[in-house]
């Protein structure tokens, strides 16, 4: 199966900052998809990057709070806009292959 | 749309014990399924998945689970757990046809293993 590498694993970050977070897959995939998990809560999909396509947003997230960049079709970005405290959450990146999905280690952001 | 429930959101037991961790989903199309691991401070690692076939699937630690489509069910089973099994364990569905598509997530099951 595919491997993703996340960067960074954590961060704090002040409020009203951005932060970038980069996913890299070694293989070729189609389909990356941006979860969150906030503090003992499950995953909440944020949105899904083809490559070459505008990515998609599930309800309640927007570009411009979380734009992502899907330039090729190994590597991704999700960028947390203007944050707040409430951002403070575990952010996913996974990855569709022909065993399933994929999932990176997360990012642990914290906003002070 | 597919939605997962976990009907248990902590489960203690004690070393070598066998275990069971709920899991029940509604779709109104043929689903897969997944069971995954979260081990503190970590990612999520698949533990098994059912496409199709077998309704019985093994996977990674010696978890194993059945797929029910009458009960709309899809249990995960260990028959003895150690300490290392304490993690959260979340099931998960996606819809059966069409290509991959999102994952739906259950709220999670914390699996606490008691010496």
């Amino acid at each position: 199966s595919a491997v993703i590498s996340q960067k960074p694993s954590r961060d704090i970050c002040q409020r009203g900052t951005s932060l970038t977070i980069q996913c890299q897959v070694d293989s070729q995939v189609t389909m990356m998809f941006w979860y969150r998990q906030q503090p003992g809560q499950s995953l909440t999909l944020i949105a899904t990057a083809n490559q070459g396509s505008e990515a998609t947003y599930e309800s309640g997230f927007v570009i411009d709070k979380f734009p992502i960049s899907r330039p090729n079709l190994t590597f991704s970005t999700l960028t947390v806009s203007n944050m707040s405290p409430e951002d403070s959450s575990i952010y996913l990146c996974s990855v569709v292959t022909a065993d399933g999905y994929t999932f990176g280690s997360g990012t642990r952001l914290t906003v002070v | 749309a597919q939605s997962v429930t976990q009907l248990d959101s902590q489960v203690p037991v004690f070393e070598e014990a066998p275990v069971e961790l709920r899991c029940n989903y509604s779709s109104s199309v043929s689903v897969y399924l997944f069971w995954y691991v979260q081990y503190p401070n970590q990612g999520l690692q698949l533990l098994l998945k059912y496409l199709s076939g077998s309704t019985l699937v093994k996977g990674i630690n010696g978890f194993e689970a059945e797929f029910n489509k009458s009960q709309t069910s899809f249990h995960l089973r260990k028959p003895s757990v150690h300490i290392s099994d304490t993690a959260e364990y979340f099931c998960a569905v996606t819809r059966g046809s069409g290509g991959y598509q999102k994952v739906t997530f259950g709220t999670g099951t914390k699996l606490q293993v008691i010496p």
